[in-house]
């Protein structure tokens, strides 16, 4: 069962862009949504997280914004840099029952 | 150890053979779950452990997949009479199993049946 969808399936943002990812969950009862970043190789890796208790958490470049009524959670990249250039994955759950997104893959141009 | 370990990081095998797969956890994690990932997908949850129970495994696909974790550390996926459609990733990933669920994955283990 799908119970987290995320969009767009890939991405292509010029260099100094803003990259948006955008996720939906069903499950009211969950209450962790991190995002991952990964390499091609590599295991998933976490980037940034957010908690339904605040809309939006900021780190760096990296912004979650959070509607907990519409159940949906996004990714903001500003100033995309090349080296952002990877598959981004959201996640949501709670009390250790986590599921991922599809996955978005961005390229960013130089 | 410093993170998760996966091994081997590519298993190599032929239709119908039998395979396990290793994970060693983050020192001290008690939650440890496996995921498998096909190109271009997202991880496809498969089953996790708090402690050496497995809390859900309602994505395991078949009676084919089994994991065991007998000592709340190191977890074995095994896989039975592997079959082509079973080519994958299989991440493991361990978290402390408490507060934030921070997730820490390793490289995983390539599958490739032939």
């Amino acid at each position: 069962q799908q119970q987290v969808k995320q969009s767009p399936q890939s991405l292509i943002v010029q260099k100094g862009g803003i990259s948006i990812i955008n996720c939906a969950y069903e499950n009211t009862a969950f209450d962790y949504f991190p995002w991952y970043q990964q390499f091609p190789g590599k295991g998933p890796a976490l980037l940034i997280a957010i908690r339904p208790d605040v809309s939006e958490k900021k780190e760096g470049r990296f912004t979650i914004s959070f509607n907990k009524s519409a159940k949906q959670f996004s990714l903001h990249i500003m100033d995309s840099q090349p080296g952002d250039s990877a598959t981004y994955f959201c996640e949501a759950g709670g009390n250790n029952d986590m599921r991922f997104g599809a996955g978005t893959r961005l390229t960013v141009k130089p | 150890g410093a993170g998760v370990s996966q091994t081997p990081s590519n298993k190599v095998t032929e239709k119908g053979k039998y395979v396990e797969l290793r994970c060693d956890p983050i020192s001290g994690h008690t939650a440890l779950y496996w995921y498998r990932q096909s190109l271009g997908q997202g991880p496809e949850f498969l089953i996790y452990f708090q402690g050496t129970g497995a809390a859900d495994d309602s994505g395991l696909p078949n009676d084919r997949f089994f994991a065991v974790r007998p000592e709340g550390s190191v977890s074995t996926l095994k896989i039975q009479r592997t079959e082509r459609g079973d080519s994958a990733v299989y991440l493991c990933a361990s978290s402390t199993g408490t507060g934030a669920n921070i997730q820490y994955f390793g490289a995983g283990t390539r599958l490739s049946v032939l």
